[in-house]
């Protein structure tokens, strides 16, 4: 059964500052997802990472995967106040359309 | 492209009656859809997946005789929950894959259920 955590659950940052995110799952997967959530909403999609070593940026966030280690980050580089949200990644068992959503990292960014 | 709408956005109903959500895809067409259900704080739960046609696959725990799925055509599934009790309130997520390429799930806006 496919699994996937994140790490941290919660995060508060100053504006400014670095931070990477973690997601860790638990089969093979060749295909991970990262979303942000703002209260009320639904997923806004970010990143879609479909091979080993890939690396995406989009403005503050940069995404990468790992499938030998079944590891993806989301990096965020000199944090503001827009970014906070919640970030979840979803991976994709191999062969099926199933995504399992990670546990979501609550993003606070602080003024 | 790929956009996906729902409806209604917030519903709010008294124990015991039905109600159905409706999921489109607008600008494609949706081989795969699938029904998410999230409570306050908490991730994404997949509750079923549903391909045109055929009957929806339920996740493990989730009453198919509450939770009915209908998914008749390319660009519309409904979710009909039956006889809703308070613990049904939650934010309900379609989405919705047109079964090429990166597979890629395509995400409603969500609807808002309130059952009083």
């Amino acid at each position: 059964e496919l699994k996937v955590e994140q790490n941290p659950l919660f995060l508060s940052m100053q504006e400014g500052k670095n931070y990477t995110i973690y997601c860790n799952y638990s089969t093979t997967s060749d295909r991970l997802y990262w979303y942000r959530q703002d209260p009320g909403k639904s997923l806004e999609s970010l990143f879609v990472l479909l091979s080993n070593g890939a690396v995406k940026q989009e403005g503050r966030l940069m995404a990468s995967l790992d499938t030998k280690a079944r590891l993806s980050t989301l990096h965020i580089t000199a944090a503001v106040h827009d970014l906070s949200a919640t970030y979840f990644c979803a991976v994709a068992a191999s062969g099926t359309y199933k995504y399992i959503f990670g546990t979501g990292t609550r993003l606070k960014v602080l003024a | 492209g790929a956009v996906v709408s729902q409806h209604p956005s917030r519903v709010i109903c008294k124990s015991g009656t039905s109600v159905k959500i409706e999921c489109r895809s607008l600008d494609f067409q949706a081989t795969t859809m699938f029904w998410y259900r999230q409570f306050p704080k908490q991730s994404l739960m997949l509750m079923a997946t549903s391909n045109e046609g055929s009957k929806a696959t339920y996740e493990q725990g989730v009453e198919k005789d509450k939770f009915l799925i209908n998914h008749a055509s390319l660009t519309l599934s409904t979710l009909t929950v039956t006889s809703a009790h308070p613990e049904d309130s939650s934010f309900y997520i379609c989405s919705a894959s047109s079964g090429v390429s990166s597979y890629e799930q395509y995400f409603g806006p969500g609807t808002r259920l309130t059952v009083t």
